[in-house]
């Protein structure tokens, strides 16, 4: 079945560091990509997606690339600040039906 | 944008009671809306699909009988926690997909309730 695995965290970097949250997914036909992000006590919030192959998810700084020659789907941002700190969930979709998530990676960013 | 709410965000009940949970989309119609759950520091776990006018589909494991869902309206999904105990305490989400337009297809996701039973 479908299924997305994403590095186990939680990853802990300074301000200003480069962050890359590793994810793969396993799919049968082309799955839209997304990555979600939840802060502390809230809900989540769509971060980025990409819905083909080479498309590129951008926002706030963030982005993810859909490789489908490698099912990955690697978050990056090029400079990260304390406010960043959240746990970010990679996360697939076939065709409008159910999503399925990875396991969530949880960020510290230090001041 | 598309906006799904969720009430109440918080509730903190007594064993043995049940608790209704709504998810409403705002400005789109949803024929089709999710439950999740989310235990601490884990991911999301699919509950149910629910479909407007009929029944639920549920996902292997999860006990219909205790999950009651209601998907009456386009914009509107229940959950109800049937005799509700402490294992039942964890964070409830709910998506709903869009059904027109630009929408289509697309899910949005609801801030989520916090159950607490004592």
């Amino acid at each position: 079945g479908d299924s997305v695995t994403q590095m186990e965290g939680p990853v802990t970097l300074s301000e200003e560091a480069f962050l890359t949250i590793n994810c793969t997914y396993t799919a049968t036909g082309y799955p839209s990509l997304f990555w979600y992000v939840q802060y502390p006590g809230e809900g989540l919030q769509l971060l980025l997606k990409a819905t083909k192959a080479d498309d590129k998810g951008s926002n706030k700084g963030f982005e993810a690339t859909y490789r489908k020659e490698t099912t990955s789907f690697h978050l990056e941002k090029g400079s990260v600040q304390v406010s960043d700190s959240a746990v970010y969930f990679c996360a697939l979709n076939t065709g409008g039906f159910k999503t399925i998530f990875g396991a969530g990676t949880r960020l510290f960013v230090k001041a | 944008g598309a906006v799904v709410s969720q009430h109440p965000s918080r509730v903190i009940c007594k064993s043995g009671t049940s608790v209704k949970i709504e998810c409403r989309s705002l400005d789109f119609q949803a024929t089709t809306m999710f439950w999740y759950r989310q235990f601490p520091k884990q991911s999301l776990m699919l509950m149910a699909t629910s479909n407007e006018g009929s029944k639920a589909t549920y996902e292997q494991g999860v006990e219909k009988d205790k999950f009651l869902i209601n998907h009456a309206s386009l914009t509107l999904s229940t959950l109800t926690v049937t005799s509700a105990h402490p294992e039942d305490s964890s964070f409830y989400i709910c998506s709903a997909r869009g059904d027109q337009g630009n929408f289509r297809n697309e899910q949005f996701f609801g801030p989520g309730t916090r159950l607490t039973v004592l």
